[in-house]
Protein backbone atom coordinates (compact mmCIF):
# COMPACT_ATOMS: atom_id res chain seq x y z
CA UNK A 1 0.00 0.00 0.00
CA UNK A 2 1.48 3.27 -0.90
CA UNK A 3 2.33 5.74 1.90
CA UNK A 4 3.59 8.68 2.97
CA UNK A 5 7.49 8.17 4.53
CA UNK A 6 9.17 10.61 6.43
CA UNK A 7 12.60 11.05 7.44
CA UNK A 8 14.08 11.44 10.01
CA UNK A 9 12.16 10.22 12.81
CA UNK A 10 13.44 12.52 15.32
CA UNK A 11 16.00 15.11 15.43
CA UNK A 12 17.58 16.97 18.43
CA UNK A 13 19.36 20.57 17.57
CA UNK A 14 19.99 23.46 19.25
CA UNK A 15 18.30 26.16 19.21
CA UNK A 16 19.06 28.45 16.38
CA UNK A 17 20.19 25.80 13.79
CA UNK A 18 18.77 24.83 10.48
CA UNK A 19 16.72 21.86 10.72
CA UNK A 20 15.37 20.15 7.26
CA UNK A 21 12.65 18.03 7.48
CA UNK A 22 12.28 15.46 4.60
CA UNK A 23 9.16 14.05 3.37
CA UNK A 24 8.09 11.54 0.42
CA UNK A 25 4.31 12.01 -0.95
CA UNK A 26 2.20 9.22 -2.12
CA UNK A 27 3.26 9.11 -5.91
CA UNK A 28 0.15 10.12 -7.67
CA UNK A 29 -0.69 12.68 -4.93
CA UNK A 30 -1.39 16.64 -5.98
CA UNK A 31 -1.83 18.28 -2.87
CA UNK A 32 0.99 18.41 -0.05
CA UNK A 33 0.83 19.95 3.82
CA UNK A 34 2.59 20.12 6.84
CA UNK A 35 1.33 20.00 9.45
CA UNK A 36 3.00 19.75 13.29
CA UNK A 37 1.02 18.83 16.69
CA UNK A 38 3.13 19.96 20.19
CA UNK A 39 2.37 17.55 22.49
CA UNK A 40 -1.05 16.78 23.86
CA UNK A 41 -2.19 19.64 21.52
CA UNK A 42 -4.17 19.85 18.22
CA UNK A 43 -2.82 19.27 14.88
CA UNK A 44 -2.15 22.66 13.41
CA UNK A 45 -2.70 23.53 10.04
CA UNK A 46 1.18 24.93 8.52
CA UNK A 47 1.09 25.34 5.25
CA UNK A 48 -0.40 23.54 1.70
CA UNK A 49 1.50 23.22 -1.64
CA UNK A 50 0.18 22.51 -5.15
CA UNK A 51 0.74 22.72 -8.46
CA UNK A 52 3.91 24.04 -7.34
CA UNK A 53 3.59 26.54 -5.18
CA UNK A 54 2.25 27.08 -1.41
CA UNK A 55 -1.57 27.68 -1.81
CA UNK A 56 -2.13 28.94 1.98
CA UNK A 57 0.01 29.11 5.09
CA UNK A 58 -0.92 29.50 8.54
CA UNK A 59 0.22 32.45 11.15
CA UNK A 60 2.26 29.86 12.32
CA UNK A 61 4.49 29.53 9.11
CA UNK A 62 6.44 32.58 9.89
CA UNK A 63 9.65 33.90 7.05
CA UNK A 64 11.64 30.97 9.89
CA UNK A 65 9.34 28.51 7.59
CA UNK A 66 9.85 27.55 4.30
CA UNK A 67 8.73 24.29 1.77
CA UNK A 68 10.34 23.22 -1.24
CA UNK A 69 9.76 20.85 -3.40
CA UNK A 70 12.84 19.99 -5.10
CA UNK A 71 12.49 17.44 -7.49
CA UNK A 72 9.21 14.95 -8.76
CA UNK A 73 9.41 13.17 -5.03
CA UNK A 74 10.65 14.97 -2.20
CA UNK A 75 8.63 17.73 -0.14
CA UNK A 76 10.58 19.56 2.26
CA UNK A 77 9.91 22.14 5.34
CA UNK A 78 12.88 24.20 6.78
CA UNK A 79 13.11 25.99 9.88
CA UNK A 80 15.97 28.41 9.65
CA UNK A 81 16.71 29.44 12.73
CA UNK A 82 14.44 27.04 15.17
CA UNK A 83 13.43 28.30 18.60
CA UNK A 84 12.13 26.25 21.52
CA UNK A 85 8.73 26.67 21.05
CA UNK A 86 9.60 24.93 17.56
CA UNK A 87 9.45 21.56 19.56
CA UNK A 88 6.87 19.16 18.39
CA UNK A 89 6.12 16.36 16.32
CA UNK A 90 5.82 17.49 12.14
CA UNK A 91 3.39 15.34 10.14
CA UNK A 92 3.94 15.70 6.05
CA UNK A 93 0.54 14.50 3.99
CA UNK A 94 -0.82 14.05 0.96
CA UNK A 95 -4.03 13.94 -1.00
CA UNK A 96 -4.67 13.13 -4.64
CA UNK A 97 -8.08 15.18 -4.78
CA UNK A 98 -10.58 16.26 -1.88
CA UNK A 99 -10.59 12.92 -0.14
CA UNK A 100 -8.58 11.18 1.89
CA UNK A 101 -5.97 12.96 3.70
CA UNK A 102 -2.96 10.58 4.12
CA UNK A 103 -0.30 11.30 6.77
CA UNK A 104 3.27 10.47 7.22
CA UNK A 105 4.34 8.88 10.81
CA UNK A 106 5.82 12.29 11.75
CA UNK A 107 9.24 13.81 12.37
CA UNK A 108 9.68 14.72 16.35
CA UNK A 109 11.62 17.57 16.62
CA UNK A 110 13.19 18.86 19.61
CA UNK A 111 14.74 22.07 20.26
CA UNK A 112 17.34 22.40 22.89
CA UNK B 1 -14.98 31.49 17.50
CA UNK B 2 -12.39 28.46 16.95
CA UNK B 3 -12.90 26.99 13.38
CA UNK B 4 -13.47 23.33 14.53
CA UNK B 5 -14.81 23.20 17.97
CA UNK B 6 -15.00 19.45 19.59
CA UNK B 7 -15.23 18.43 23.23
CA UNK B 8 -11.61 17.11 24.85
CA UNK B 9 -13.31 15.01 27.01
CA UNK B 10 -12.40 12.27 28.36
CA UNK B 11 -15.66 10.63 27.34
CA UNK B 12 -15.46 7.63 28.61
CA UNK B 13 -18.05 4.55 27.89
CA UNK B 14 -18.04 1.03 28.65
CA UNK B 15 -17.53 -1.82 25.92
CA UNK B 16 -20.39 -2.69 24.01
CA UNK B 17 -21.69 0.89 24.21
CA UNK B 18 -22.20 3.39 21.61
CA UNK B 19 -20.41 6.36 21.48
CA UNK B 20 -21.08 9.78 20.73
CA UNK B 21 -18.24 12.21 19.31
CA UNK B 22 -19.20 15.68 17.93
CA UNK B 23 -18.34 18.48 16.32
CA UNK B 24 -19.10 21.96 15.19
CA UNK B 25 -17.66 24.07 12.57
CA UNK B 26 -17.65 27.87 12.09
CA UNK B 27 -17.17 28.42 8.36
CA UNK B 28 -20.30 28.02 6.20
CA UNK B 29 -17.79 27.13 2.91
CA UNK B 30 -16.66 24.04 4.38
CA UNK B 31 -17.79 21.23 2.07
CA UNK B 32 -16.46 18.03 3.17
CA UNK B 33 -16.15 16.68 6.80
CA UNK B 34 -13.57 13.69 8.20
CA UNK B 35 -13.03 11.82 11.06
CA UNK B 36 -9.49 10.78 12.30
CA UNK B 37 -7.92 8.76 14.88
CA UNK B 38 -5.37 9.40 17.10
CA UNK B 39 -3.26 6.86 19.31
CA UNK B 40 -0.95 8.85 21.42
CA UNK B 41 2.66 9.44 19.63
CA UNK B 42 1.25 8.11 15.86
CA UNK B 43 -0.27 9.81 13.29
CA UNK B 44 -3.85 10.33 12.41
CA UNK B 45 -5.43 7.78 10.75
CA UNK B 46 -8.69 8.14 9.15
CA UNK B 47 -12.05 6.56 9.82
CA UNK B 48 -14.59 7.99 6.99
CA UNK B 49 -15.46 11.29 5.47
CA UNK B 50 -18.98 12.67 4.49
CA UNK B 51 -20.08 15.30 1.79
CA UNK B 52 -23.62 14.85 2.11
CA UNK B 53 -26.32 15.72 4.86
CA UNK B 54 -27.30 12.86 6.41
CA UNK B 55 -26.13 9.55 7.50
CA UNK B 56 -22.84 7.63 6.49
CA UNK B 57 -22.52 4.01 7.87
CA UNK B 58 -19.45 1.90 7.61
CA UNK B 59 -18.93 -1.23 10.11
CA UNK B 60 -19.02 -0.08 13.55
CA UNK B 61 -18.87 3.99 12.71
CA UNK B 62 -21.39 6.15 11.18
CA UNK B 63 -20.94 9.74 10.53
CA UNK B 64 -23.51 12.42 10.61
CA UNK B 65 -23.90 15.79 8.88
CA UNK B 66 -26.15 18.45 9.29
CA UNK B 67 -25.00 21.88 7.05
CA UNK B 68 -27.79 24.12 7.93
CA UNK B 69 -26.49 23.36 12.16
CA UNK B 70 -22.98 23.11 10.92
CA UNK B 71 -22.18 19.96 13.04
CA UNK B 72 -21.09 16.57 12.57
CA UNK B 73 -21.14 13.47 14.94
CA UNK B 74 -19.38 10.12 14.69
CA UNK B 75 -21.37 7.49 16.17
CA UNK B 76 -19.15 4.26 17.42
CA UNK B 77 -21.02 1.02 18.09
CA UNK B 78 -20.11 -2.11 20.21
CA UNK B 79 -17.23 0.20 21.25
CA UNK B 80 -14.21 -2.15 22.10
CA UNK B 81 -11.27 -1.27 24.10
CA UNK B 82 -9.07 -0.93 20.94
CA UNK B 83 -11.42 1.96 20.08
CA UNK B 84 -9.49 4.07 22.38
CA UNK B 85 -7.84 6.71 21.15
CA UNK B 86 -8.53 10.39 20.38
CA UNK B 87 -11.06 11.34 17.27
CA UNK B 88 -10.33 13.88 15.38
CA UNK B 89 -12.72 15.90 13.26
CA UNK B 90 -11.34 17.66 10.30
CA UNK B 91 -13.13 20.37 8.25
CA UNK B 92 -12.05 20.68 4.09
CA UNK B 93 -11.97 24.01 2.69
CA UNK B 94 -11.28 24.79 -1.08
CA UNK B 95 -8.95 27.61 -1.47
CA UNK B 96 -8.61 29.93 -4.39
CA UNK B 97 -6.00 29.08 -6.64
CA UNK B 98 -7.23 25.15 -6.41
CA UNK B 99 -5.58 23.90 -3.46
CA UNK B 100 -7.71 22.75 -0.47
CA UNK B 101 -6.78 23.09 3.58
CA UNK B 102 -7.95 20.39 6.34
CA UNK B 103 -8.47 21.83 9.33
CA UNK B 104 -8.49 19.89 12.50
CA UNK B 105 -10.32 20.41 15.72
CA UNK B 106 -8.20 19.86 19.44
CA UNK B 107 -9.90 16.33 19.14
CA UNK B 108 -12.00 14.10 22.11
CA UNK B 109 -10.45 11.16 24.05
CA UNK B 110 -11.89 8.44 24.14
CA UNK B 111 -11.64 5.65 27.01
CA UNK B 112 -13.71 2.61 26.47
CA UNK B 113 -13.62 0.62 29.74
CA UNK B 114 -14.23 -2.95 30.49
Amino acid sequence: EPEVTQTPSHQVTQMGQEVILHCVPISNHLYFYWYRQILGQKVEFLVSFYNNEISEKSEIFDDQFSVERPDGSNFTLKIRSTKLEDSAMYFCASRAGQSELFFGEGSRLTVL
Amino acid sequence: QKEVEQNSGPLSVPEGAIASLNCTYSDRGSQSFFWYRQYSGKSPELIMFIYSNGDKEDGRFTAQLNKASQYVSLLIRDSQPSDSATYLCAVNLILTGGGNKLTFGTGTQLKVEL
